[in-house]
């Protein structure tokens, strides 16, 4: 089945304790994008990628990393997470030939203490 | 800033009704107008999407119309089915480099009537 996962789907931690939500994607997808969704907000980018090892700031990119090694996987890294990070994480991925379609995974639902 | 935005945060309708959900966009410069739908506890899924340069555009059961005159977006849903219960996002996008720069509304919440 074409899909997107993320993982884990749940998290609560604590401030300054560094964290990895994972994204993979099945599809052979060159575009991948992290965006997180907050009430009131909607839905804003974090970071993009193109292709492997090329990733660019979105909207909202303080206090995350990405990385981009291998074509199916876009890791969003929290070094030092915060109470205002405390959100709901979407990633998502199309082709360059899929026009607007984003596929996005299921979110992550984050609680930072 | 530039900015999507919806006209109302719910709308309720009968099952069998048509819906129409709006959107208020104020980027003249867009390249293309999308919707998507997120249902509760899952991802937003693509819908429709619709080019700048174009005035409406069809699919299974919904039409999305623009009005560039007035930046207005609307998606029409015919019929509307239990299922169709979701929030819908409108977005705009505006290609540069290749890259996305897809920005979403807020929301607006479709409950639907028995």
């Amino acid at each position: 089945e074409a899909q997107v996962t993320q993982n884990p789907r749940y998290l609560i931690t604590v401030t300054g304790k560094k964290l990895t939500v994972t994204c993979s994607q099945n599809m052979n997808h060159e575009y991948m994008s992290w965006y997180r969704q907050d009430p009131g907000l909607g839905l804003r980018q974090i970071y993009y990628s193109m292709n492997v090892e090329v990733t660019d700031k979105g909207d909202v990119p303080e206090g995350y990393k990405v990385s981009r090694k291998e074509k199916r996987n876009f890791p969003l890294i929290l070094e030092s997470p915060s109470p205002n990070q405390t959100s709901l994480y979407f990633c998502a991925s199309r082709t360059w030939g899929g026009g607007n379609e984003q596929f996005f995974g299921p979110g992550t639902r984050l609680t930072v203490l | 800033g530039e900015s999507v935005g919806l006209h109302l945060p719910t709308l309720s309708v009968q099952e069998g009704d048509n819906s129409i959900i709006n959107c208020a966009y104020s980027n003249s410069a867009s390249d293309y107008f999308i919707w998507y739908k997120q249902e509760s506890g899952k991802g937003p899924q693509f819908i429709i999407d619709i080019r700048s340069n174009m005035d409406k555009r069809q699919g299974q059961r919904v039409t999305v119309l623009l009005n560039k005159t007035v930046k207005h977006l609307s998606l029409q849903i015919a019929a509307t089915q239990p299922g169709d219960s979701a929030v819908y996002f409108c977005a705009e996008n505006t290609y540069s480099g290749g890259a996305d720069g897809l920005t979403f509304g807020k929301g607006t919440h479709l409950i639907i009537q028995p």
